[in-house]
């Protein structure tokens, strides 16, 4: 596609209930971000793709965190038993380059709201 | 010690009138540095990236960096009501790339 596409747009959760969102990178794009940004905040690493590969998890804030990419293009961030802390808009970002960045290009977000 | 520093604004200048952010960061290794404007509820879009010591110009945005100061801003000549927005500083360093908390911008007619 075009863009970055990721859904869904917005999504409420109850407490304790497990999520799942989803990114669609631009076609051929190597390497995969989540990011998650607070309301006034810049976004937060979250985790890194490269191709299939996840490189890099560490910014996953709990082990209740969890992301696949399984065939090198569309990801998928699950988030179980969600707690209100998670509350947050989810960024995806791809880049065509492995390694040195040029620049991320970033989806619309997942404001994911937990009640 | 936030690793990427902005200061939060907001900052208002008047239309036509040249707008200043800046951003500091901590990791001197870092590798390269990128400006992304926000608008409310919209996601990042990357507007400048600079590597080099110096200046970059693009139409009316220009980056500096200086990398012993550890040190890059953003300028916008001629603001337009429309810039009006949260500008986020990154800072990049082996697949790592770290964001500011924002500058919120306001531009006044």
């Amino acid at each position: 596609g075009a863009g970055v596409s990721q859904s869904p747009r917005y999504k409420v959760a109850k407490r304790g209930q497990d999520v799942a969102l989803r990114c669609d990178p631009i076609s051929g794009h190597v390497s995969l971000f989540w990011y998650q940004q607070a309301l006034g905040q810049g976004p937060e690493f979250l985790t890194y793709f490269q191709n299939e590969a996840q490189l890099d998890k560490s910014g996953l804030p709990s082990d209740r965190f969890f992301a696949e990419r399984p065939e090198g293009s569309v990801s998928t961030l699950k988030i179980q038993r969600t707690q209100q802390e998670d509350s947050a808009v989810y960024l995806c970002a791809s880049s065509l380059y492995e390694g040195l960045s040029y620049g991320y290009t970033f989806g619309s977000g997942t404001r994911l709201t937990v009640v | 010690q936030k690793e990427v520093e902005q200061n939060s604004g907001p900052l208002s200048v008047p239309e036509g009138a040249i707008a200043s952010l800046n951003c500091t960061y901590s990791d001197r290794g870092s590798q390269s540095f990128f400006w992304y404007r926000q608008y409310s509820g919209k996601s990042p879009e990357l507007i400048m990236f600079i590597y080099s010591n110096g200046d970059k110009e693009d139409g009316r945005f220009t980056a500096q960096l200086n990398k012993a100061s550890q040190y890059v801003s953003l300028l916008i000549r001629d603001s337009q009501p429309s810039d009006s927005a949260t500008y986020l500083c990154a800072v990049y360093n082996n697949n790592d790339m770290r964001f500011g908390a924002g500058t919120r911008l306001t531009v006044k007619p």
